[in-house]
């Protein structure tokens, strides 16, 4: 069965803090994403990756910046937490070409206090 | 870019009852158009696609219509039971071969027994 982890399910940080969330897929899929789920405003894309070391911004990159040093792990990183990045962030990866299913995670709840 | 929207916000029906779940989106170009439903706690899932050379699609109780010329597509679901309660995402993209979707804000339906 193929699966998008998310190392952490809830996490509690404080304002200022560095933030790191992990994501991996054992899919062998090129295109990894970051979203950010908050109520009424849907999923909203943050960076995105189609390749090792590459990267591009999505619709609110503003905040944050990402890593993918390997093919199957993909990371988001909050170089300085703030209270309005409380919120349920989504990773999902798909494979290339034209792809049809996005896989996600079950997601990180993350708290800024 | 793309820009999805999507209503209503919320859909409260009866068991038994059909549901239909509307979305516009801007980008002409668009061709491919998925729907997501995420029940509570869990991770959103692909429940039917449709492409830009097909006006409906069918899948049991759950239909998907769209509407090239006035850029709309819609979710139907009859015969709505409880356990179809979720919050369902419209997304739109241009299906290139790299696939960035942009999700609509989603709409929360309610089943009653």
């Amino acid at each position: 069965d193929v699966k998008v982890t998310q190392s952490s399910r809830y996490l509690v940080k404080r304002t200022g803090e560095k933030v790191f969330l992990e994501c991996v897929q054992d899919m062998d899929h090129e295109n990894m994403f970051w979203y950010r789920q908050d109520p009424g405003l849907g999923l909203r894309l943050i960076y995105f990756s189609y390749d090792v070391k590459m990267k591009e911004k999505g619709d609110i990159p503003e905040g944050y910046s990402v890593s993918r040093e390997k093919k199957e792990r993909f990371s988001l990183i909050l170089e300085s937490a703030s209270t309005n990045q409380t919120s349920m962030y989504l990773c999902a990866s798909i494979t290339g070409g034209a792809a049809e299913k996005l896989f996600f995670g079950s997601g990180t709840q993350l708290s800024v206090l | 870019g793309e820009n999805v929207e999507q209503h209503p916000s919320t859909l409260s029906v009866q068991e038994g009852d059909s549901a239909v779940i509307k979305c516009t989106y801007s980008d002409s170009a668009s061709n491919y158009f998925p729907w997501y439903k995420q029940e509570l706690g869990k991770r959103p899932q692909l429940i039917i696609d449709i492409r830009s050379n097909v006006g409906e699609k069918k899948d049991q109780r759950i239909a998907v219509t769209l509407n090239k010329t006035a850029k709309h597509f819609s979710l139907h679901i009859t015969e709505t039971q409880p356990e179809d309660s979720a919050v369902y995402f419209c997304a739109a993209t241009l299906n290139t071969g790299f696939q960035k979707l942009v999700f609509g804000t989603g709409t929360r339906l309610l089943v009653s027994p």
